[in-house]
């Protein structure tokens, strides 16, 4: 079955450092959308991406959508300790209309 | 306005019984999803309801799993014979109308069965 795959599954930085995570689906995707999690939290809706090569900002997280739309990246520049949390990526199943979460990719900040 | 809602937050019971999960989406939502997510997992897909019917129940795991959605609006996923392994988190979403919408999630309830 389609499966989204996510590395690292762990990153831990320093404030103030860069952090990006990966997102690799088996199948191609007609979009993509990231969520956030913070710890004992619920997932939070952060963008969605559905053109091919497609790059979004939103302060200091880009968000980029591969050519082939098989891949996503979400890369976070300059982290604060607000930027913990569990970093998800999710597409369309092509088959139905449900969604597939990648495992997600836990993001710690050190002060 | 109100957010998506949950009830209960918590819930535990013993193995065997019977549970009800009870979410409240935003209001007008017309698409609204049932998810597990069990720890340092991402949420595994249960239920898609658009309006009124279930449009892909494909991420129920076996038949003790079933959800409603009468009015389009309340949704209830039960749970027959409940065994340890569905212990989880239950999340529900709901988004305006198109299966590739913004998904707006709530808090949840946390199941543990013993």
């Amino acid at each position: 079955g389609q499966q989204v795959m996510q590395i690292p599954q762990y990153q831990h930085v320093q404030e103030g450092e860069d952090f990006t995570t990966y997102c690799n689906s088996s199948t191609t995707l007609s979009n993509i959308q990231w969520y956030k999690q913070r710890p004992g939290g619920h997932p939070v809706f952060l963008i969605q991406l559905v053109k091919s090569g497609e790059v979004k900002k939103q302060k200091r997280l880009t968000f980029q959508f591969g050519e082939a739309k098989k891949n996503s990246s979400l890369h976070i520049t300059a982290t604060q300790t607000t930027d913990v949390g569990t970093y998800f990526c999710a597409g369309p199943v092509s088959w139905g209309q449900n969604f597939v979460f990648g495992p997600g990719t836990r993001l710690s900040v050190l002060p | 306005g109100a957010g998506v809602s949950q009830t209960p937050s918590n819930k535990v019971t013993e193995k065997g019984k019977y549970v009800e999960l009870r979410c409240d989406p935003i209001s007008g939502h017309t698409a609204l999803y049932w998810y597990r997510q069990s720890l340092g997992q991402g949420p595994e897909f249960l239920i898609y309801f658009q309006g009124t019917g279930a449009a892909d129940d494909s991420g129920l795991p076996n038949d003790r799993f079933f959800a409603v959605r009468p009015e389009g609006s309340v949704s209830t996923l039960k749970i027959q014979r409940t065994e340890r392994g569905d212990s989880a988190v239950y999340l529900c979403a709901s988004s305006l109308g198109q299966a590739g919408d913004e998904q707006y999630f709530g808090p949840g309830t946390r199941l543990t069965v013993t």
